[in-house]
């Protein structure tokens, strides 16, 4: 059971280059995340998507896009990276009903560096 | 503004000790509060969450303390181990059909053998 998917695992880019995280769940779960990781700021969020077809901004957007490409598949674009999105990113889903309900399920996260 | 404010950042606590870490939320809606733990290069993972119908949730070493008038609640790992050596992340959310997580800024806990 793979659970959250995601790639690229590390990846390093130039300021103004752009790329696409990738992240895919085989647990059936609605709803989706991506969320940023920075020392002493915790775990911020970024974009959701509470259903498929459905996509809304968390607290850090600007910078970033999204697209819920069907139930399994969130991915997560920078079009025009900078210095100031070096973080660590993780996609999560979550359940709404029954033991997933309410739980976060993470993927393993991917180290960004942009230079 | 942050929505959940955790403390301490950093713990280093003796092997078969106690370790203590503390959050407080300002938005009464949440109802929600669970405890994340994240080994290095890994996703955070559930720990234990409690809901606010109860002062107190215990799961084997681990328990916590959810006082909801002074809204803040707390994670006690009892006969604390090196490997609970981890980043603990406390969240908050409105409990539903969809959750929408507020983190913690993250405690990172060393328990020396």
């Amino acid at each position: 059971n793979a659970g959250v998917t995601q790639t690229p695992k590390f990846q390093v880019l130039k300021t103004g280059q752009s790329m696409t995280l990738q992240c895919a769940q085989d647990m059936n779960h609605n709803s989706m995340y991506w969320y940023r990781q920075d020392p002493g700021m915790g775990l911020r969020l970024i974009y959701y998507s509470a259903s498929e077809g459905t996509t809304d901004k968390g607290e850090v957007p600007n910078g970033y896009n999204v697209s819920r490409l069907n139930k399994r598949e969130f991915s997560l674009r920078l079009e025009s990276a900078a210095p100031s999105q070096t973080s660590v990113y993780f996609c999560a889903s979550s359940g709404d009903r029954g033991g997933s309900r309410g739980k976060l399920f993470f993927g393993s996260g991917t180290q960004l560096s942009v230079l | 503004q942050q929505q959940v404010k955790q403390s301490p950042q950093s713990l280093i606590v003796q092997k078969g000790g106690i370790s203590i870490i503390n959050c407080a939320y300002e938005n009464t809606a949440f109802d929600y509060f669970p405890w994340y733990q994240q080994f290095p290069g890994k996703g955070p993972a559930l720990l234990i969450a409690i809901r606010p119908d109860v002062s107190e949730k215990k799961e084997g070493r681990f328990t916590i303390s959810f006082n909801k008038s002074a809204k803040q609640f707390s994670l006690h790992i009892m006969d604390s181990q090196p490997g609970d050596s981890a980043t603990y992340f406390c969240a908050a959310s409105k409990d539903g059909n969809f959750n929408k997580f507020y983190f913690g800024s993250g405690t990172k806990l060393n328990v020396k053998p």
